[in-house]
Protein backbone atom coordinates (compact mmCIF):
# COMPACT_ATOMS: atom_id res chain seq x y z
CA UNK A 1 0.00 0.00 0.00
CA UNK A 2 2.45 2.26 -0.39
CA UNK A 3 2.45 5.59 -3.07
CA UNK A 4 0.18 8.11 -0.97
CA UNK A 5 0.03 7.92 2.56
CA UNK A 6 -2.10 9.57 5.36
CA UNK A 7 -1.75 10.44 9.05
CA UNK A 8 -2.93 9.54 11.39
CA UNK A 9 -5.16 6.72 10.79
CA UNK A 10 -7.61 7.94 13.58
CA UNK A 11 -7.66 11.29 15.65
CA UNK A 12 -9.34 12.98 17.97
CA UNK A 13 -10.38 16.61 18.53
CA UNK A 14 -11.96 19.00 21.37
CA UNK A 15 -14.20 21.05 20.02
CA UNK A 16 -12.52 24.65 19.40
CA UNK A 17 -9.22 23.05 18.13
CA UNK A 18 -7.79 23.12 14.71
CA UNK A 19 -6.22 19.85 13.72
CA UNK A 20 -4.02 19.01 10.91
CA UNK A 21 -4.46 15.93 9.11
CA UNK A 22 -1.61 14.62 6.77
CA UNK A 23 -0.99 13.61 3.20
CA UNK A 24 2.19 12.49 1.14
CA UNK A 25 2.69 11.03 -2.23
CA UNK A 26 5.81 9.87 -3.73
CA UNK A 27 4.13 8.89 -7.13
CA UNK A 28 5.43 12.12 -8.61
CA UNK A 29 1.64 13.31 -9.47
CA UNK A 30 1.28 16.69 -9.72
CA UNK A 31 -2.65 17.06 -8.58
CA UNK A 32 -3.44 15.75 -5.70
CA UNK A 33 -7.25 16.80 -4.08
CA UNK A 34 -8.76 16.22 -0.17
CA UNK A 35 -11.99 14.31 0.07
CA UNK A 36 -14.89 14.40 2.85
CA UNK A 37 -16.91 11.40 3.13
CA UNK A 38 -19.69 11.45 5.81
CA UNK A 39 -21.46 7.61 6.18
CA UNK A 40 -23.34 6.43 3.25
CA UNK A 41 -22.31 8.97 1.30
CA UNK A 42 -20.54 9.23 -1.51
CA UNK A 43 -17.24 11.43 -1.65
CA UNK A 44 -17.01 15.58 -1.63
CA UNK A 45 -14.02 17.65 -2.92
CA UNK A 46 -13.17 19.96 -0.44
CA UNK A 47 -9.70 21.43 -2.02
CA UNK A 48 -7.58 20.41 -5.05
CA UNK A 49 -3.99 21.17 -6.18
CA UNK A 50 -2.97 21.10 -9.57
CA UNK A 51 0.76 22.44 -8.96
CA UNK A 52 3.32 23.19 -6.24
CA UNK A 53 2.02 26.71 -4.85
CA UNK A 54 -1.19 26.54 -5.97
CA UNK A 55 -4.54 25.35 -4.70
CA UNK A 56 -8.52 25.72 -5.17
CA UNK A 57 -11.88 25.50 -3.45
CA UNK A 58 -13.96 22.67 -3.75
CA UNK A 59 -17.47 22.21 -3.19
CA UNK A 60 -17.19 22.37 0.57
CA UNK A 61 -14.16 23.98 1.49
CA UNK A 62 -15.31 26.41 4.45
CA UNK A 63 -13.78 25.09 7.69
CA UNK A 64 -10.63 24.06 5.97
CA UNK A 65 -7.66 25.21 4.98
CA UNK A 66 -4.62 23.79 2.84
CA UNK A 67 -0.69 24.45 1.62
CA UNK A 68 1.06 23.05 -1.40
CA UNK A 69 4.65 23.97 -0.28
CA UNK A 70 5.82 20.68 -1.55
CA UNK A 71 5.03 18.30 -4.46
CA UNK A 72 4.80 15.66 -2.42
CA UNK A 73 2.96 16.60 0.54
CA UNK A 74 -1.09 18.56 0.65
CA UNK A 75 -2.19 18.97 4.22
CA UNK A 76 -5.39 19.42 5.42
CA UNK A 77 -6.03 21.54 8.78
CA UNK A 78 -9.91 21.49 10.16
CA UNK A 79 -10.44 24.42 11.91
CA UNK A 80 -12.68 25.24 14.58
CA UNK A 81 -14.61 27.28 11.96
CA UNK A 82 -16.05 23.62 10.64
CA UNK A 83 -18.77 23.16 12.19
CA UNK A 84 -19.47 19.61 11.65
CA UNK A 85 -16.01 17.79 11.29
CA UNK A 86 -16.31 14.47 12.46
CA UNK A 87 -15.93 12.41 9.05
CA UNK A 88 -13.18 9.97 7.12
CA UNK A 89 -11.12 12.21 5.13
CA UNK A 90 -9.54 11.29 2.15
CA UNK A 91 -6.24 12.55 0.07
CA UNK A 92 -6.13 11.56 -3.56
CA UNK A 93 -3.50 12.32 -6.11
CA UNK A 94 -3.50 12.04 -10.36
CA UNK A 95 -1.68 12.64 -13.40
CA UNK A 96 -2.13 15.89 -15.10
CA UNK A 97 -2.95 17.23 -17.44
CA UNK A 98 -5.91 15.03 -18.73
CA UNK A 99 -8.38 12.54 -17.30
CA UNK A 100 -6.75 9.68 -15.26
CA UNK A 101 -7.32 7.75 -12.44
CA UNK A 102 -7.00 8.98 -8.67
CA UNK A 103 -4.87 7.06 -6.34
CA UNK A 104 -6.29 7.35 -2.71
CA UNK A 105 -4.71 7.43 0.40
CA UNK A 106 -5.53 5.15 3.62
CA UNK A 107 -7.62 8.67 5.06
CA UNK A 108 -8.08 9.74 8.47
CA UNK A 109 -11.13 9.10 10.18
CA UNK A 110 -11.57 12.41 12.44
CA UNK A 111 -13.97 12.22 15.59
CA UNK A 112 -14.48 15.72 17.50
CA UNK A 113 -15.56 15.15 21.31
CA UNK B 1 -20.31 21.77 -13.37
CA UNK B 2 -20.69 18.45 -13.89
CA UNK B 3 -23.71 16.33 -12.26
CA UNK B 4 -23.34 12.63 -11.58
CA UNK B 5 -26.20 10.44 -10.47
CA UNK B 6 -26.16 6.93 -9.37
CA UNK B 7 -28.36 4.67 -9.00
CA UNK B 8 -29.12 2.39 -6.84
CA UNK B 9 -28.49 3.36 -3.40
CA UNK B 10 -28.40 -0.47 -2.88
CA UNK B 11 -27.92 -3.60 -4.31
CA UNK B 12 -28.57 -7.08 -3.08
CA UNK B 13 -27.79 -10.30 -4.80
CA UNK B 14 -27.82 -14.21 -4.53
CA UNK B 15 -24.19 -14.90 -5.12
CA UNK B 16 -23.47 -16.11 -8.80
CA UNK B 17 -25.96 -13.45 -10.11
CA UNK B 18 -25.44 -10.07 -11.65
CA UNK B 19 -25.07 -7.21 -10.44
CA UNK B 20 -25.84 -4.14 -12.63
CA UNK B 21 -25.55 -0.23 -11.22
CA UNK B 22 -25.75 2.87 -13.40
CA UNK B 23 -24.88 6.48 -13.65
CA UNK B 24 -26.09 8.89 -15.53
CA UNK B 25 -23.89 12.48 -15.97
CA UNK B 26 -24.47 16.00 -17.51
CA UNK B 27 -22.19 17.29 -19.58
CA UNK B 28 -21.68 16.21 -23.04
CA UNK B 29 -17.88 16.72 -23.30
CA UNK B 30 -17.24 14.37 -20.56
CA UNK B 31 -14.79 11.86 -21.67
CA UNK B 32 -13.87 9.34 -18.90
CA UNK B 33 -15.56 7.41 -16.73
CA UNK B 34 -13.92 5.44 -13.93
CA UNK B 35 -15.36 2.97 -11.07
CA UNK B 36 -13.81 2.70 -7.38
CA UNK B 37 -14.59 0.04 -5.44
CA UNK B 38 -14.71 0.57 -1.86
CA UNK B 39 -14.25 -2.16 0.89
CA UNK B 40 -15.69 -1.20 4.85
CA UNK B 41 -13.14 1.21 6.29
CA UNK B 42 -10.80 0.80 3.46
CA UNK B 43 -9.48 3.60 0.43
CA UNK B 44 -11.58 3.49 -3.01
CA UNK B 45 -9.88 1.70 -5.41
CA UNK B 46 -10.16 1.75 -9.25
CA UNK B 47 -11.60 -1.11 -10.89
CA UNK B 48 -12.01 -0.23 -14.54
CA UNK B 49 -12.42 2.69 -16.23
CA UNK B 50 -13.60 3.64 -19.98
CA UNK B 51 -13.02 6.51 -22.04
CA UNK B 52 -15.24 7.98 -24.72
CA UNK B 53 -13.79 6.63 -27.83
CA UNK B 54 -15.41 3.06 -26.75
CA UNK B 55 -18.67 1.91 -25.80
CA UNK B 56 -17.72 -1.44 -23.56
CA UNK B 57 -14.63 -2.62 -21.74
CA UNK B 58 -14.63 -6.38 -20.02
CA UNK B 59 -12.24 -7.20 -17.65
CA UNK B 60 -13.01 -10.72 -16.49
CA UNK B 61 -16.29 -10.28 -14.49
CA UNK B 62 -16.07 -6.73 -14.59
CA UNK B 63 -18.20 -4.46 -17.57
CA UNK B 64 -18.45 -1.03 -18.55
CA UNK B 65 -20.50 0.17 -20.80
CA UNK B 66 -21.31 3.80 -22.12
CA UNK B 67 -23.90 5.37 -23.64
CA UNK B 68 -22.71 8.96 -24.87
CA UNK B 69 -26.08 9.68 -26.57
CA UNK B 70 -28.06 9.02 -23.54
CA UNK B 71 -25.36 9.96 -21.44
CA UNK B 72 -25.15 7.06 -19.05
CA UNK B 73 -22.37 4.43 -18.24
CA UNK B 74 -23.29 1.38 -16.24
CA UNK B 75 -21.03 -1.44 -14.20
CA UNK B 76 -21.38 -4.73 -14.60
CA UNK B 77 -20.38 -7.57 -12.34
CA UNK B 78 -21.34 -10.97 -13.55
CA UNK B 79 -20.84 -14.64 -11.66
CA UNK B 80 -20.99 -12.56 -8.07
CA UNK B 81 -18.78 -13.55 -5.37
CA UNK B 82 -18.83 -12.48 -1.48
CA UNK B 83 -15.84 -10.34 -1.97
CA UNK B 84 -17.61 -8.32 -4.50
CA UNK B 85 -19.56 -6.85 -1.24
CA UNK B 86 -18.62 -3.45 -0.80
CA UNK B 87 -19.39 0.28 -2.09
CA UNK B 88 -18.85 0.95 -5.44
CA UNK B 89 -18.44 4.59 -6.69
CA UNK B 90 -18.62 6.05 -10.46
CA UNK B 91 -17.33 9.38 -11.72
CA UNK B 92 -17.05 11.56 -14.75
CA UNK B 93 -14.80 14.49 -15.31
CA UNK B 94 -15.41 18.06 -13.93
CA UNK B 95 -14.14 20.74 -14.72
CA UNK B 96 -10.45 21.05 -15.82
CA UNK B 97 -7.25 19.11 -14.64
CA UNK B 98 -8.18 15.45 -13.58
CA UNK B 99 -10.95 16.56 -11.14
CA UNK B 100 -13.87 14.40 -10.99
CA UNK B 101 -17.62 14.33 -9.75
CA UNK B 102 -18.17 11.37 -7.61
CA UNK B 103 -21.84 9.85 -7.73
CA UNK B 104 -23.49 8.79 -4.24
CA UNK B 105 -22.40 5.08 -4.05
CA UNK B 106 -23.99 1.64 -4.21
CA UNK B 107 -23.45 -0.81 -1.85
CA UNK B 108 -23.34 -4.13 -3.05
CA UNK B 109 -24.14 -7.00 -0.68
CA UNK B 110 -23.76 -10.61 -2.25
CA UNK B 111 -25.29 -13.36 0.06
CA UNK B 112 -24.44 -16.62 -0.59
Amino acid sequence: DGGITQSPKYLFRKEGQNVTLSCEQNLNHDAMYWYRQDPGQGLRLIYYSQIVNDFQKGDIAEGYSVSREKKESFPLTVTSAQKNPTAFYLCASSIVPGNNEQFFGPGTRLTVL
Amino acid sequence: GENVEQHPSTLSVQEGDSAVIKCTYSDSASNYFPWYKQELGKRPQLIIDIRSNVGEKKDQRIAVTLNKTAKHFSLHITETQPEDSAVYFCAAPSGSWGKLQFGAGTQVVVTP
